[in-house]
């Protein structure tokens, strides 16, 4: 079956421009996490969903930076005023389930954001 | 403190050699962790999980897990060039929390 899949593959935006990331997870999936991962660093976690509500968005770097998941399936990460310190892979996981506790995240391929 | 550290690579091993990787943890609550490879522009694949202490074995790699000493472990036996990948040691606490990796270059 299909994995993650993770729209665009790459973006290059300007210094303040406004992007999003698109996310769609593995059919079935319920929990959907989004990464960063810079350069020479692991992924370092943002937001995750269980459903379509946003359970644990304190990976966050700040209010510039939101996600949805309006109908439990594709989520989309947006971001504002885009900063050049915002380059960075965005790496997308989805889930069966959280309640196991070696459930395994399946990775997407990430979107490379170059922000100029 | 970090809340994953990774011992520094690069880590070069001729073929055939095991390659050692270590990998420390301040949660004294995590219950599991997993390895994953990543290969350069590419994403993390989940190459083992562990939650109970002492090893685990999957073909050539074998995982150990001391929870006393907060420390988990991946070994790589009979090393091949295509085991050329980055390797991130992640806690899961349903989100997985990673370290920086150990970039494992095995020469033929």
């Amino acid at each position: 079956g299909a994995g993650v899949s993770q729209t665009p593959s790459n973006k290059v935006t300007e210094k303040g421009k406004y992007v999003e990331l698109r996310c769609d997870p593995i059919s079935g999936h319920t929990a959907l996490y989004w990464y960063r991962q810079s350069l020479g660093q692991g992924p370092e976690f943002l937001i995750y969903f269980q459903g379509t509500g946003a359970a644990d968005d304190s990976g966050l770097p700040n209010d510039r930076f939101f996600a949805v998941r309006p109908e439990g399936s594709v989520s989309t990460l947006k971001i504002q005023r885009t900063e050049r310190g915002d380059s960075a892979v965005y790496l997308c996981a989805s889930s069966l389930t959280r309640g196991l506790s070696h459930n395994e995240q399946f990775f997407g391929p990430g979107t490379r954001l170059t922000v100029l | 403190q970090k809340e994953v550290e990774q011992n520094s690579g690069p880590l070069s091993v001729p073929e055939g050699a095991i390659a050692s990787l270590n990998c420390t943890y301040s949660d004294r609550g995590s219950q599991s962790f997993f390895w994953y490879r990543q290969y350069s522009g590419k994403s993390p694949e989940l190459i083992m999980f562990i939650y109970s202490n002492g090893d685990k074995e999957d073909g050539r790699f074998t995982a150990q897990l001391n929870k006393a000493s907060q420390y988990v472990s991946l070994l790589i036996r009979d090393s091949q060039p295509s085991d050329s990948a980055t390797y991130l040691c992640a806690v899961n606490n349903y989100k997985l929390s990673f370290g920086a990796g150990t970039t494992v270059t095995v020469r033929a």
